[in-house]
């Protein structure tokens, strides 16, 4: 098992231009997550899956948008990058509920926008 | 408002020393409390914490959670360097979905 991967590991981005991160993960896990993390800060929900078809907004979803198609992929999409979204953004998935299950991480993208 | 603190925020120690790191917390409907370790990329998984008083150990390291006054410790005994890392605190409150992060303390360990 891979586990959790990203992609891309880094990226700079010009403000104002669009990417997708990808993150897939090869245990069948229903649940899925993306995460930023701030220098120095704790990790912030950005948007969440409970399953294919189903997404729901974290605490911080502004300048980003999810979808979850399949069960192993859930890529996050910015449209209109700004400054305030340089960060490095981290994938997790969970068999169930994380509050019973371990989660899962991907390794990381690192993103700055300029 | 929802909120999780860590302290210290950063912490040097010798080698064979002792530590415990502190989290306290503010979180509606609290359901669990996760403690990570972040090297130099993603956040590992050390412990899951639902129940006060129980402690979870893992070889040199354990835990323990209060739910009446609101805050977890993480201790690690005889640290190595290895054990260099930030260690995140996360609180699930409401619907299971909603994790709150502490800012994580910054532990150096010198040889």
């Amino acid at each position: 098992n891979a586990g959790v991967t990203q992609t891309p590991k880094f990226r700079i981005l010009k403000i104002g231009q669009s990417m997708t991160l990808q993150c897939t993960q090869d245990m069948n896990h229903n649940y899925m997550y993306w995460y930023r993390q701030d220098p120095g800060m704790g990790l912030k929900l950005i948007y969440y899956s409970v399953g294919a078809g189903i997404t729901d907004k974290g605490e911080v979803p502004n300048g980003y948008n999810v979808s979850r198609s399949t069960t192993e992929d859930f890529p996050l999409r910015l449209e209109l990058a700004a400054p305030s979204q340089t960060s490095v953004y981290f994938c997790a998935s969970t068999l169930g509920q994380t509050y019973t299950d371990t989660q899962y991480f991907g390794p990381g993208t690192r993103l700055t926008v300029l | 408002e929802d909120k999780v603190v860590q302290s210290p925020l950063s912490l040097v120690v010798h080698e064979g020393d002792t530590v415990t790191l502190n989290c306290s917390y503010e979180v509606t409907n609290f359901r669990s409390l996760l403690w990570y370790k972040q090297e130099k990329k993603a956040p590992t998984f050390l412990f899951m914490l639902t129940s006060s008083g129980i402690e979870k150990k893992s070889g040199r390291l354990s835990s323990i959670l209060d739910k009446k006054e609101l805050f977890s410790i993480l201790n690690i005994t005889a640290t190595q360097t290895g054990d260099s890392a930030i260690y995140l605190c996360a609180v699930e409150g409401t619907g299971g979905f909603k994790t709150i992060f502490g800012a994580g303390t910054r532990l150096f360990v010198k040889a």
